[in-house]
């Protein structure tokens, strides 16, 4: 069964500061997603990821996968105040552009 | 860009009726949509995967008798739940994607509270 598990499930992190979150899973894949959500509303989707080695970056926000190593990251640069939601990290499970399997989302509060 | 619609956003039903909602997606077709529920502060969860004209895939532990899946045309899918109890309030969402490289694009949601 895939596990996909996120790291840390809650940040709260001071405006202007960096940080990462991460984003293991279990199984081989090289499609994966990152999605926002804020509270009460559904997923807006930030980057996709299709290929070792992919790095996207929108804004303060840069995305980039590792393969070999099952691992994702979102680097948030020099955070504001609106970048506070929660991000899930999703898995292309079977690698057809189907069934996502989502991580367990981390929580980031962004402080004045 | 591509858009999903969901209809309706919200919904309070009393124990032991049907509700039905419904998943468009607006300016493009979608040969196959997904169902996905959230509990509060909680993940999403795949619950069964919508193809248009033949019957819908479930997931492990879907009961495919409570949660019918129609999807009747190239833009709409539909998701019934049956005989609703308060353990089935939660938040409900579908999605679909324009081709095989997109991301999976979903709708609004729709949050069902069961009393």
């Amino acid at each position: 069964e895939l596990k996909v598990e996120q790291n840390p499930l809650f940040l709260s992190m001071q405006e202007g500061k960096n940080y990462t979150i991460y984003c293991n899973y279990s199984t081989t894949s090289d499609r994966l997603y990152w999605y926002r959500q804020d509270p009460g509303k559904s997923l807006e989707s930030l980057f996709v990821l299709l290929s070792n080695g992919a790095v996207k970056q929108e804004g303060r926000l840069m995305a980039s996968l590792d393969t070999k190593a099952r691992l994702s990251t979102l680097h948030i640069t020099a955070a504001v105040h609106d970048l506070s939601a929660t991000y899930f990290c999703a898995v292309d499970e079977t690698g057809t552009a189907s069934k996502l399997t989502f991580g367990t989302g981390t929580r980031l509060q962004v402080t004045l | 860009g591509a858009v999903v619609s969901q209809h309706p956003s919200r919904v309070i039903c009393k124990s032991g009726t049907s509700v039905k909602i419904e998943c468009r997606s607006l300016d493009f077709q979608a040969t196959t949509m997904f169902w996905y529920r959230q509990f509060p502060k909680q993940s999403l969860m795949l619950m069964a995967t919508s193809n248009e004209g033949s019957k819908a895939t479930y997931e492990q532990g879907v009961e495919k008798d409570k949660f019918l899946i129609n999807h009747a045309s190239l833009t709409l899918s539909t998701l019934t739940v049956t005989s609703a109890h308060p353990e089935d309030s939660s938040f409900y969402i579908c999605s679909a994607r324009t081709d095989y490289n997109s991301p999976l694009h979903f709708g609004n949601g729709t949050r069902l509270t069961v009393t």
